[in-house]
């Protein structure tokens, strides 16, 4: 079975250039989650769907993110105009069920420039 | 608010036992995980505890306390490839998210 499947693996832009970076859950998982990763604050949940729906977003730090699951095989996460400090590891993961373990992507490393 | 406490580096030697402790505070608390991740990896999924008590997989066990918010990993058996960061994280809430720890950096020496 594939995993959790994220593009791109690596990003590097300008500040205030567009990024969106996508993310296939496993077959089957009807939970979705955006983390974000740095050494200053660690894996911090962004945004959390269930069955397409967002759950819960209090961790999108501002509205400059937005994340949409069009359908339960896909799902974008993007960042408009992107900044600086917005360079980090962003990890998508997947679960069967609320009470399920997690299933991470390889991430997509993003350097804002 | 809630809170996660872990060591930050343990070290320890081929073939040890080692013990990552975890403290934790927070509401509406259903269980703790553990997650493994190699450096640049991503993080994989170890153990759960919902319940008081050891679980055990392989080298590696889990324990909970509910009455102390308190857990921890126990890894046997200690090989090179343990070398990672561990991670303990809570799951809470009415959406039963996960909030992780800081991580401690497990190094395992010859």
């Amino acid at each position: 079975d594939a995993g959790v499947i994220q593009s791109p693996r690596h990003e590097v832009t300008e500040m205030g250039q567009e990024v969106t970076l996508r993310c296939k859950p496993i077959s089957g998982h009807n939970s979705l989650f955006w983390y974000r990763q740095t050494m200053m604050r660690g894996l911090e949940l962004l945004i959390y769907f269930n069955n397409n729906v967002p759950i819960d977003d209090s961790g999108m730090p501002e509205d400059r993110f937005s994340a949409k699951m069009p359908n339960a095989s896909f799902s974008t996460l993007k960042i408009q105009p992107s900044e600086p400090r917005d360079s980090a590891v962003y990890f998508c993961a997947s679960s069967p069920g609320q009470d399920q373990p997690q299933h991470f992507g390889d991430g997509t490393r993003l350097s804002i420039l | 608010g809630q809170s996660l406490e872990q060591p930050s580096e343990v070290t320890a030697v081929e073939g040890a036992i080692v013990q990552i402790n975890c403290t934790y505070q927070t509401s509406g608390f259903y269980g703790l995980s553990w997650y493994q991740q190699h450096d640049g990896g991503a993080p994989t999924f170890l153990s759960y505890n919902a319940l008081d008590g050891l679980e055990e997989t392989g080298r590696f066990s889990s324990f909970l306390s509910r009455s102390d918010s308190y857990g921890y990993l126990l890894l046997q058996e200690l090989q090179m490839k343990d070398s990672a960061s561990y991670f303990c994280a809570v799951r809470r809430g009415s959406a039963r998210q996960l909030t992780f720890g800081s991580g401690t950096q497990l190094t395992v020496l010859p």
